[in-house]
């Protein structure tokens, strides 16, 4: 258990919807990332906060969106599905950078669009 | 553009043998490296790293390689058990990416007992 919770698990929902994604990290941690993981791809860096705001951008898309709550949560908000948005979702957290730091993932959430 | 690359989807190892893993990257800027392990349904967890400075760094059964003149570095594991059955993942960062991890596509090790 790595301490990381991220919900729903799973997720099955229609092209054009918008589903929102939430993930708690560890006890202590600042830093929140969120990643995608798509069929036979790596782990693509979407976007990190740190204590709130918003750090690192990766290619996350326009019509997703993400924030870091007062008590260190995050939501990833995934709006105007395509099918090319099925894809898992992990969040991690950091004490600090992840450069040359651990990163401490969840399970993941497997979000499937149809 | 995949500036980390895992070449081969997929290792099958027999166990008590050396299991070699193997990731390429492209961009020079990069200077620390990490592998992780995933098991399925679960997130990927740290297993190693090595920072540009060094050519090696071991930590039990496990050993990151790194050659930078060829802008490659292996994990090797020693002796490969069957728990060690799972999907591993190169990641690399550089300075000037901040705290983003490039991760490659993963590579699926099975251990055979």
């Amino acid at each position: 258990d790595s301490g990381v919770t991220q919900t729903p698990k799973h997720l099955i929902t229609a092209t054009g919807q918008r589903v929102t994604l939430r993930c708690s990290p560890r006890s202590g941690d600042l830093s929140v990332y969120w990643y995608q993981q798509s069929l036979d791809q790596g782990l693509q860096f979407l976007i990190q906060y740190y204590n709130g705001e918003e750090r690192a951008k990766g290619n996350i898309l326009e019509r997703f969106s993400a924030q870091q709550f007062p008590d260190l949560h995050s939501e990833l908000n995934l709006s105007s599905l395509e099918l090319g948005d099925s894809a898992l979702y992990f969040c991690a957290s950091s004490v600090g950078g992840a450069r040359t730091g651990e990163l401490f993932f969840g399970e993941g959430s497997r979000l499937t669009v149809l | 553009d995949q500036q980390v690359k895992q070449n081969s989807p997929s290792l099958s190892v027999q166990e008590g043998r050396i299991s070699i893993l193997n990731c390429d990257y492209t961009n020079s800027m990069f200077d620390y490296f990490l592998w992780y392990k995933k098991y399925p349904a679960e997130g990927p967890t740290f297993l190693i790293s090595i920072s540009s400075i060094k050519d090696k760094n071991e930590d039990g059964r496990f050993t990151v390689f790194l050659n930078k003149s060829a802008k490659h570095l292996s994990l090797h594991i020693v002796p490969s058990q069957p728990g060690d059955s799972a999907v591993y993942f190169c990641a690399a960062s550089a300075e000037e990416y901040g705290n983003k991890l490039v991760f490659g596509a993963g590579t699926i090790l099975r251990v055979k007992s």
